[in-house]
């Protein structure tokens, strides 16, 4: 079946460090969100990306989906304390059973 | 708009006893979903209905889980009997349509089966 996998599993960063999370799917993609999870909280919509190439940026989050549709990254610039907490990428495959199957997730640790 | 509501928040229970987790959903959506979320096996869909109706119940563990959706502003997922392994959090979420729209999920219900 379909598998959507993230690395890395963890990292921790120094606050004001960069962080990259990226997404790669078994089978092509036709759209992809990303989710954010605090700790003990659920996850919350940040954004989608449906054409191939596409990148889009909310402040200091950088949003990229491959040219092949089957991986997807989240980069976060100058990390701060709030960026903490868990990142889930979460595609919808054009074969198959039309759901979005959710990664494998990020965790995201800023040391102040 | 209140979001997506779960209850109870938070479940105790012991092994064999019949566990029932209840969402309401976003009004006007016409999706949705259940997941179960664990440190093994990530976030897993569960099943999803449209207008109240199950469309994909693949991710069902076994026939100790079931899940009804009788109206568009009521769902439940039933374990019957219960088991340790079942110890997990219980999202649902619901979403105007199935894709190009966002998932908007509840606090989730923290089960533990003893």
């Amino acid at each position: 079946g379909q598998q959507v996998m993230q690395i890395p599993q963890y990292q921790h960063v120094q606050e004001g460090e960069d962080f990259t999370t990226y997404c790669n799917s078994s089978t092509t993609l036709s759209n992809i969100q990303w989710y954010k999870q605090r700790p003990g909280g659920h996850p919350v919509f940040l954004i989608q990306l449906v054409k191939s190439g596409e990148v889009k940026k909310q402040k200091r989050l950088t949003f990229q989906f491959g040219e092949a549709k089957k991986n997807s990254s989240l980069h976060i610039t100058a990390t701060q304390t709030t960026d903490v907490g868990t990142y889930f990428c979460a595609g919808v495959s054009t074969s198959g059973t039309y759901k979005y199957i959710f990664g494998t997730g990020t965790r995201l640790k800023v040391l102040a | 708009d209140a979001g997506v509501i779960q209850s109870p928040r938070h479940e105790v229970t012991e092994m064999g006893q019949e566990v029932t987790l209840r969402c309401k959903p976003i009004s006007g959506h016409d999706y949705l979903f259940w997941y179960r979320q664990t440190m093994m096996r990530g976030l897993e869909l569960l099943i999803y209905f449209n207008n109240n109706v199950p469309i994909d119940d693949s991710g069902m563990p076994e026939d100790r889980f079931s899940a009804k959706m009788p109206n568009a502003s009521f769902s439940t997922l039933k374990i019957q009997p219960s088991e340790p392994r079942d110890s997990a959090v219980y999202f649902c979420a619901s979403s105007p349509r199935l894709a190009g729209e966002t998932q908007y999920f509840g606090p989730g219900t923290r089960l533990l089966v003893l």
